[in-house]
């Protein structure tokens, strides 16, 4: 069974670069149908698409982000990295990876498993 | 940039209504809809993808349609474990859009 973990610091100070990573059990990681993304989720607000990639390293950012991420991907550790550099109070979010099929013969391209989401709070 | 706009933001219903969100997008997207339900403190789980596919496991009392731009998700005879915040979500080019939310709340 597919299993997605996020890790990282739970508090980033201000205009400090924020580093999380997720590693994936349970699926091969390097199948070429699927891409791996970062979503997060304010407190009490809604969803946003941080950026997606590939496993073979292939990225997709946010327009509206885009300055400040960067998506790598660690097939031979079966992870995926997020860096955001220069953080904002703003920034302080539920931080999830998830999958998205998006090639194939009947793709979703929608993210169906998800982790559980880390916690990253933004202050000095 | 394709936009979602989703509606209600709030919707009040009872155990055994049936209720319809709405999501409209700036622009075509085909059928690259999905639908997520997400309860306090936990991931959003898929719903719907592909505008109107059942994922697996999820209870065939929820549905998606789709009419040109706007995308309709329908829960009939609502049940108390349906009472959560749902989101739309749409693919275009390699890229990810959310609608705003629903809160499904009892009344």
């Amino acid at each position: 069974q597919l299993q997605l973990q996020e890790s990282g610091p739970g508090l980033v100070k201000p205009s400090e670069t924020l580093s999380l990573t997720c590693t994936v059990s349970g699926a091969s990681f390097s199948n070429n149908n699927y891409y791996w993304g970062w979503i997060r989720q304010p407190p009490g607000k809604g969803l946003e698409w941080i950026g997606s990639l590939s496993s073979g390293g292939t990225t997709y950012y946010n327009p509206s982000l885009t300055s400040r991420v960067t998506l790598s991907v660690d097939t031979s550790k079966n992870q995926f990295s997020l860096i955001w550099t220069s953080v904002h109070a703003a920034d302080t979010a539920l931080y999830y990876c998830a999958r998205s099929e998006v090639w194939g013969s009947s793709p979703k391209r929608s993210f169906d498993s998800w982790g559980q989401g880390i916690l990253v709070t933004v202050s000095s | 940039d394709i936009q979602m706009t989703q509606s209600p933001s709030t919707l009040s219903a009872s155990v055994g209504d049936s209720v319809s969100i709405t999501c409209r997008a700036t622009q075509t997207i085909g059928s690259w809809l999905a639908w997520y339900q997400q309860k306090p403190g936990k991931a959003p789980k898929l719903l719907i993808y592909k505008a109107s596919n059942l994922e697996t496991g999820v209870p065939s009392r929820f549905s998606g349609s789709a009419s040109g731009t706007e995308f309709t998700l329908t829960i009939s005879s609502l049940q108390p474990d349906d009472f959560a915040t749902y989101y739309c979500q749409q693919y275009h080019s390699y890229t990810y859009t959310f609608g705003q939310g629903t809160k499904l709340e009892i009344k």
